[in-house]
């Protein structure tokens, strides 16, 4: 069983739509992070949230964290074919503590078509 | 700045054989993690290490062992190899820190690819 539910797997979309991402689980994480991994490369952080409800915006990539912060959501404004790529979510458990032990979610597979 | 390096990058190996994964950082990181990536899966985490001579396990640890000698070298070792091993492995390195929790960002590597025949 998977901790930390992302979906879809899989998305496919033509240049300029837009698309959401989302990161479930039950259990509750200190903070959450987004990742994005391009092929034969180590996944790169895109972002840091840590307080329930807390939105976060880099360019078009709108990121949120429930307010209860048990999942987390990104969303792409007019998707671009360099959008194109692996993302990842991953939390860090309460019972973790400081030791910065991360739960991944399966990955999104984005791929945008021009 | 070469960040956290990984080798090799390729690698195939026969069933029942050894090996060592290398991976070293230089930015001073104090806690370092294995993982592995299987297609549709995520990351799983194999082992992780707050500081030098201080090691435990992850996820699924079983079929490796680890070490951490100095700050800068966290080598993952497969003693009997086996075709579940066949993955990509991932090593990671964070800045420690003093709070409750930590959210510092993980820098990884490129990986290693390893198939077991």
């Amino acid at each position: 069983t998977q901790l930390l539910e992302q979906s879809p797997q899989f998305l496919s979309i033509q240049e300029g739509e837009n698309l959401t991402v989302y990161c479930n689980s039950s259990s509750v994480f200190s903070s959450l992070q987004w990742y994005r991994q391009e092929p034969g490369e180590g996944p790169v952080l895109l972002v840091t949230v840590v307080t329930g409800g807390e939105v976060k915006k880099l360019k078009r990539l709108t990121f949120q964290f429930g307010d209860a912060r048990k999942d987390s959501s990104l969303h792409i404004t007019a998707a671009q074919p360099g959008d194109t790529g692996l993302y990842l979510c991953a939390g860090a458990l309460l019972s973790s503590g400081n030791t910065g032990k991360l739960i991944f979610g399966q990955g999104t597979t984005l791929q945008v078509k021009p | 700045n070469a960040g956290v390096t990984q080798t090799p990058k390729f690698r195939i190996l026969k069933i029942g054989q050894s090996m060592t994964l290398q991976c070293t950082q230089d930015m001073n990181h104090n806690y370092m993690y294995w993982y592995r990536q299987d297609p549709g899966m995520g990351l799983k985490l194999i082992y992780y290490s707050v500081g030098a001579g201080i090691t435990d396990k992850g996820e699924v640890p079983n079929g490796y062992n680890v070490s951490r000698s100095t700050t800068e070298d966290f080598p993952l070792r497969l003693e009997l190899a086996a075709p579940s091993q066949t993955s990509v492995y991932f090593c990671a390195s964070s800045y420690s820190s003093r709070g409750r929790f930590s959210n510092q960002p993980q820098h990884f590597g490129d990986g290693t690819r390893l198939s077991i025949l």
